[in-house]
């Protein structure tokens, strides 16, 4: 089993519609939960970072973390065609070493 | 302000070979990280720099690979005997600190695409 799984996609959503991207992880003493974006043949940035349970809000993100379950979903609201890209799940596991292992990622088309 | 940079872009190289990827990170950045991305994959963790030491290098794959960071800012990954397999896009991040913050952001630089024909 992978430490983080994505469905590869690809995720089609109509443009002003919600996109929900979701994440599940398999170690349990996880701490930091990351969401980052990459276009194509660049590098990530960092869309959200969430560590405790419930929603955050960010503009158009929700980053949602449910630790019991071991899933975290980002919602972007009111989808654009520049919001096309590879998203990329990332979890810290424990505090102190921040390497990040990384999901597969989903890619996301948006369709004007 | 200036973001991590890394040298070269593109490196084409033939089976055997050895070779050095470089990443400068962001000026006053004392943790920096190594990862690769083979295509259709995410980022992989490598090893990770808090100042001058190693402080994980639980991902390097085998003995081959080698990286240094002698004076706490600059890092040079080290390839020997390069194999066709090794071929990746190597990113480099750096962040503030690696102080067990959650909201320590790593930021990436552009990567190298590394070829091994």
């Amino acid at each position: 089993q992978k430490e983080v799984e994505q469905n590869s996609g690809p995720l089609s959503v109509p443009e002003g519609a919600i996109a929900s991207l979701n994440c599940t992880y398999s170690d349990r003493g996880s701490q930091s939960f990351f969401w980052y974006r990459q276009y194509s043949g660049k590098s990530p940035e960092l869309i959200m970072f969430i560590y405790s349970n419930g929603d955050k809000e960010d503009g158009r993100f929700t980053a949602q973390l449910n630790k019991a379950s071991q899933y975290v979903s980002l919602l972007i609201r009111d989808s654009q065609p520049s919001d096309s890209a590879t998203y990329l799940c990332a979890v810290i596991s424990n505090f102190g070493n921040e390497k990040l292992t990384f999901g597969t990622g989903t890619r996301l088309t948006i369709i004007p | 302000g200036a973001g991590v940079s890394q040298t070269p872009s593109n490196k084409v190289t033939e089976k055997g070979k050895y070779v050095e990827l470089r990443c400068d990170p962001i000026s006053g950045h004392t943790a920096l990280y190594w990862y690769r991305q083979s295509l259709g994959q995410g980022p992989e963790f490598l090893i990770y720099f808090q100042g001058t030491g190693a402080a994980d290098d639980s991902g390097l794959p085998n003995d081959r690979f080698f990286a240094v960071r002698p004076e706490g800012s600059v890092s040079t990954l080290k390839i020997q005997r390069t194999e066709r397999g090794d071929s990746a896009v190597y990113l480099c991040a750096s962040s503030l600190t690696s102080s067990g913050l959650a909201d320590n952001e790593q930021f990436f630089g552009p990567g190298t695409r590394l070829t091994v024909l």
